[in-house]
């Protein structure tokens, strides 16, 4: 199974500011097959980032993933209030896993 | 647009059998683009995928789940199900279905999720 290791476990930043988040596997994986969510308190993940670099449908361009092989990145250009949330990075091999999370808390 | 719905007990015992079912609106189960999955999250914790399933019943599961999961689905009423035998309190979670988009694996969109507690 691989495993996603995601980085930091919480960045503290304040609005306005460039967020960098990583998420590191424990083998390679297909840029096809990684993707980005983020998750609000009480409500259900939603797509950001699929094929690594792809956005989904509706997700604002100041979010953006790049990364390919055993190392994936999400940056978010500048903070907006909305954007503090958790975010998972899932990958799909023979099986599907997620990372465990990086929360981004204002500062 | 397409929506998607868990529903069933919120609370089941020890060693019994969870038992839930996701029902699909604004969309066909049938479609050849996707997969259905379910995926859960205990309290305060991250994702975990549990298992997918195609229209035609093709499975496939989480491997540390496997031995315990059934899902099942039913194209004429646009639904599919998930049972969990023999449940442990590391069982309770929120319980999410999703449709996959099959060549991408991707999960979107999610249902509400629906918070399922294993005790006495």
């Amino acid at each position: 199974e691989i495993v996603l290791t995601q980085s930091p476990g919480t960045l503290s930043l304040s609005p306005g500011e460039r967020a960098t988040l990583s998420c590191r596997a424990s083998q390679s994986v297909s840029s096809s097959y990684l993707a980005w969510y983020q998750q609000k308190p009480g409500q259900a993940p939603r797509l950001l980032i699929y094929g690594a670099s792809s956005r989904a449908t509706g997700i604002p361009d100041r979010f953006s993933g790049s990364g390919s092989g055993t190392d994936f990145t999400l940056t978010i250009s500048r903070l907006e209030p909305e954007d503090f949330a958790v975010y998972y990075c899932q990958q799909y091999g023979s099986s599907h896993t997620f990372g465990q999370g990086t929360k981004l808390e204002i500062k | 647009q397409l929506q998607l719905q868990e529903s069933g007990p919120g609370l089941v015992k020890p060693s019994e059998t969870l038992s839930l079912t996701c029902t699909v609106s604004g969309g066909s189960i049938s479609s050849s683009s996707y997969h259905w999955g379910w995926i859960r999250q205990p309290p305060g914790k991250g994702l975990e995928w549990i298992g997918s399933i195609y229209y035609s019943g093709s499975t496939y599961y989480n491997p540390s789940l496997k031995s315990r999961v059934t899902i099942s689905v039913d194209t004429s009423k646009n639904k599919f199900s998930l049972k969990l035998s023999s449940v442990t309190a590391a069982d309770t979670a929120v319980y999410y279905c999703a449709r996959q988009v099959s060549g991408l694996h991707t999960f979107d969109p999610w249902g509400q999720g629906t918070l399922v507690t294993v005790s006495s």
